[in-house]
């Protein structure tokens, strides 16, 4: 079957470093996307990796290693405004969108 | 604004009534995606449309019913709603299919099925 699995909830302090890890297993693969879902709004698109590597834009970075089917979202120089929940989705082989159940992000100042 | 629109926000509906969910986009986008979202699961597609004229089920389709008559309208139906069907549902939209393709989401419709 396909499976995506984060973790459930992590806490970090403000200004400080995070990863936050993703592993899939997919019929076919077409690409990683991450997502940021602040409580009790839409997802919004953070990120996409379909090659192997880190991909950086500002504050946050992903990346993506297809052979052991991870990813992470690397988040630099937290606020508190990244307090949020981060949806890893993995693209299969009929480009729908296999979603996590999120890992939600709570920063403590 | 460009984007996406759904009605209603939120909505109480008795089991066994019927409800249609809005959805709207101005985007032109050609795919658009029902899903819901339940604490401590993943969204779930529930069907999806390619392109106007289309629709396909995804991976919880039953209880649920969807047309897309034309690009920009997308509405999902629950011909007897159940409790079971109680969750915040999201529609989104991409340009396509296929890879590099961001899905863009509504704000959301809460529904509670007593």
């Amino acid at each position: 079957g396909q499976n995506i699995d984060q973790p459930t909830e992590m806490t970090a302090t403000e200004g400080a470093i995070v990863q936050i890890n993703c592993t899939y297993q997919t019929s076919g693969f077409n690409g990683l996307f991450w997502y940021q879902q602040h409580a009790g709004e839409a997802p919004t698109f953070l990120s996409y990796n379909v090659l192997d590597g880190l991909e950086e834009k500002g504050r946050f970075s992903s990346f993506l290693s297809r052979s052991k089917g991870y990813s992470y979202l690397l988040l630099k120089e937290l606020q508190m405004k990244d307090s949020a929940s981060y949806l890893c989705a993995a693209l299969d082989s009929n480009y729908q969108l296999i979603w996590g159940a999120g890992t939600k992000l709570i920063i403590k100042p | 604004i460009a984007g996406i629109t759904q009605a209603p926000t939120s909505q109480i509906l008795a089991a066994g009534r019927r409800m249609t969910l809005r959805c709207t986009q101005d985007m032109r986008h050609n795919a658009m995606y029902w899903y819901r979202q339940d604490l401590g699961l993943g969204l779930r597609l529930i069907h999806y449309s390619n392109t106007a004229g289309t629709t396909g089920k995804g991976e919880v389709p039953d209880g649920y019913s969807v047309s897309r008559a034309n690009t920009d309208d997308f509405p999902l139906t629950l011909a007897s709603a159940v409790p079971s069907q109680t969750s915040v549902y999201f529609c989104a939209s991409s340009d396509s299919t296929g890879p590099y393709n961001e899905q863009f989401f509504g704000p959301g419709t809460r529904l509670t099925v007593l």
